[in-house]
């Protein structure tokens, strides 16, 4: 069975241009997490997906956002870009939540200068 | 205890030493404990998820308890071998799919 997948997996932006990142998950999984983690701050909850629905969302501003499409496809955009954006982003799927293994992709190293 | 915090943050063992590690978290709304193994270049990767209080669980020469009541775990890794060497990160699930994690420890196993 195929694991996580994430694309792309490096990408620099400019401060002020927005990004898209893309996460397909395991066939089957329709529960879909994203993570942030920066040196120094460790692995921070972005938001949950299942189903389409966003059920959980961290505390992160509304530059963060995601959906997830029928497939249970996820895809995470993050508009007018910081500095403090650059990050590695994991994307995380389980069969559902809670109580589950969650299944992490290989993530997305976003730099932004 | 407002996060989740693992002790110690680094540990540096000999080939064959057994070795535990700590994870404490506020255990208020929770629902789950997760522990993850995360290797340098690579995916974390899940061991377990608890969920009961008491809960024991084994893999290998892995294991973990949970102690919900005092909000803390144990994973215990009994004759450490190099291959063993990584960052493991406990989790707290609450509301239901929200993972908060540790700092993790990272464990070098020297052979």
């Amino acid at each position: 069975k195929a694991g996580v997948t994430q694309t792309p997996r490096y990408l620099i932006k400019t401060r002020g241009q927005q990004v898209t990142l893309s996460c397909s998950p395991i066939s089957g999984h329709r529960s879909v997490s994203w993570y942030q983690q920066t040196p120094g701050q460790g692995l921070q909850f972005l938001f949950e997906y299942f189903s389409e629905t966003q059920r959980n969302k961290g505390n992160f501003p509304g530059r963060f956002s995601g959906r997830q499409f029928s497939n249970s496809r996820s895809e995470m955009n993050v508009s007018t870009l910081e500095l403090g954006d650059s990050a590695l982003y994991l994307c995380a799927s389980s069969v559902r939540a809670p109580f589950y293994e969650q299944y992490f992709g290989p993530g997305t190293r976003l730099t932004v200068t | 205890i407002l996060n989740v915090e693992q002790s110690p943050q680094s540990l540096h063992v000999q080939e064959g030493d057994s070795t535990n590690f700590t994870c404490s978290f506020p255990s208020s709304n929770f629902y789950a404990l997760h522990w993850y193994r995360w290797e340098t270049a690579k995916s974390p990767e899940a061991l377990f998820v608890m969920t009961l209080n008491g809960d024991e669980k084994k893999k290998g020469r892995i294991s973990a308890t949970l102690n919900t009541k005092e909000g803390y775990s144990y994973l215990y890794i009994k004759g450490s071998q190099p291959e063993d060497s990584a960052t493991y990160l406990c989790a707290e699930e609450t509301s239901g799919s929200r993972l908060t994690f540790g700092e993790g420890t990272q464990l070098t196993v020297n052979p």
